[in-house]
């Protein structure tokens, strides 16, 4: 159950698009479409943005959307606003039923 | 509104054990598969453990198999984590969550409690 790979932080400017990769295996990300993405602030429960892949929760807000290509699944966010900025992971189901999250990415706009 | 509150947590002496708990309100519970998930200070999200609605199938990652038990209690619409054998790397911030309502594999978590710390320390 080895955590799935993201890289520590991304960073944007106000405006621009940004996009978070979430690398695992054949186990997990390859095989299944049970790819989900979750933002956190600081102090806070987690939220879920992404389900499956691709889908957004009501109230989840256009700018984010999801994908796979492959063992990566990325998470795109477009339009950075200020309020963006907090800390972003994925999740997968696993062959062995179960559930393995990513490491976690700290989004920063500058 | 949909709710999930936690609590039960504490510290706690290696070896010891703790039971947490969480009420569910706002959506049928019965209906709900649920999540434990936990973050250690400063550290990523873990999931722990799944239990489906009706009982029959529990999951749970590989560091807890045989010291912790995912359970829950519908007519109270609450979910319980029995911790045994505690270790300090199980120090953390523990979670529930709901799985979302039509997704078939167990995955995604969409309503979350704010969760309650356990900390493991002589």
């Amino acid at each position: 159950q080895s955590a799935l790979t993201q890289p520590a932080s991304v960073s944007g400017s106000p405006g621009q698009s940004i996009t978070i990769s979430c690398t695992g295996t054949s186990s997990d990300v390859g095989t299944y479409n049970y790819v989900s993405w979750y933002q956190q602030y600081p102090g806070k429960a987690p939220r879920l943005l992404i389900y499956e892949v691709s889908n957004r929760p009501s109230g989840v807000s256009h700018r984010f959307s999801g994908s796979k290509s492959g063992n990566t699944a990325s998470l795109t966010i477009s339009g950075l606003q200020a309020e963006d900025e907090a800390d972003y992971y994925c999740s997968s189901f696993t062959s062995s039923s179960t559930v393995v999250f990513g490491g976690g990415t700290k989004v920063t706009i500058l | 509104q949909v709710q999930l509150v936690e609590s039960g947590g504490g510290v706690v002496q290696p070896g010891g054990s703790l039971r947490l708990s969480c009420v569910a309100s706002g959506f049928i519970f019965s209906a709900s598969g649920m999540y434990w998930v936990r973050q250690a200070p400063g550290k990523g999200l873990e999931w722990v453990a799944y239990i489906q609605s009706d009982i029959n199938k529990k999951y749970y990652t590989d560091s807890v198999k045989g010291r912790f038990t995912i359970s829950r209690d519908n007519s109270r619409n609450t979910l319980y984590l029995e911790m045994n054998s505690l270790r300090t790397e199980d120090t953390a911030h523990y979670y529930c969550a709901k799985h979302l309502s039509g997704s078939h594999y167990i995955s995604a978590m969409d309503v979350w409690g704010q969760g309650t710390s356990v900390t493991v320390s002589s």
